[in-house]
């Protein structure tokens, strides 16, 4: 069945440094979006990726969507503290599944 | 923007018992809502989908008369745990589409989280 693989698990950053997730679907993708779970929190949509090679920017995030339409990446630039939580993405197939999650700390 | 509210954020209850849990569009009305449940740290796990006037599709693996659902009304469906054991502590989300049959975002509650002791 369609998966949908995400890494890293875990990432601790610096504050200010920076931070990637990607993630990686067996099957082509009709889109992708991405989400947030603040700790405690419920999963927020950030944005959806439709194109294939699409390239979207919400002030320091950067999402990707790949040229196959099977992969995708977040990159947050100079991360704050703000930042932490987890980054989820998920990819619609035939249905949306979500990927593990990148659970992100800061360290200020 | 489209909220979803879930109710009740936390429950505790004693092994055996049966728990309800409230999904409800709040601002939108919602054909198709989806239930998933989320183990620390770990990621969501599609339950079922609740269809507004017909039964649920449940996954592969979720026993459907273990977790009743009832999507009743086109901003409510709900979620029964029936008689919870210690394993069937959870955090539980529903979520929702502003638009039916659309392949856009999805507007998730608050999520409940079940203790059974």
């Amino acid at each position: 069945g369609q998966q949908v693989m995400q890494i890293p698990q875990y990432q601790h950053v610096q504050e200010g440094e920076d931070f990637t997730t990607y993630c990686n679907s067996s099957t082509t993708l009709s889109n992708i979006q991405w989400y947030k779970q603040r700790p405690g929190g419920h999963p927020v949509f950030l944005i959806q990726l439709v194109k294939s090679g699409e390239v979207k920017k919400q002030k320091r995030l950067t999402f990707q969507f790949g040229e196959a339409k099977k992969n995708s990446s977040l990159h947050i630039t100079a991360t704050q503290t703000t930042d932490v939580g987890t980054y989820f993405c998920a990819g619609h197939g035939n249905k949306l599944v979500f990927g593990a999650g990148t659970i992100l700390r800061v360290k200020s | 923007g489209a909220v979803v509210s879930q109710h009740p954020s936390w429950v505790i209850c004693k092994s055996g018992t049966s728990v309800k849990i409230e999904c409800r569009s709040l601002d939108f009305q919602a054909t198709t809502m989806f239930w998933y449940r989320q183990f620390p740290k770990q990621s969501l796990m599609l339950m079922a989908t609740s269809n507004e006037g017909s039964k649920a599709t449940y996954e592969q693996g979720v026993e459907k008369d273990k977790f009743l659902i009832n999507h009743a009304s086109l901003t409510l469906s709900t979620l029964t745990v029936t008689s919870a054991h210690p394993e069937d502590s959870s955090f539980y989300i529903c979520s929702a589409r502003r638009l039916a049959g659309f392949t856009g975002e999805l507007f998730f509650g608050e999520g409940s989280r079940l203790t059974v002791l």
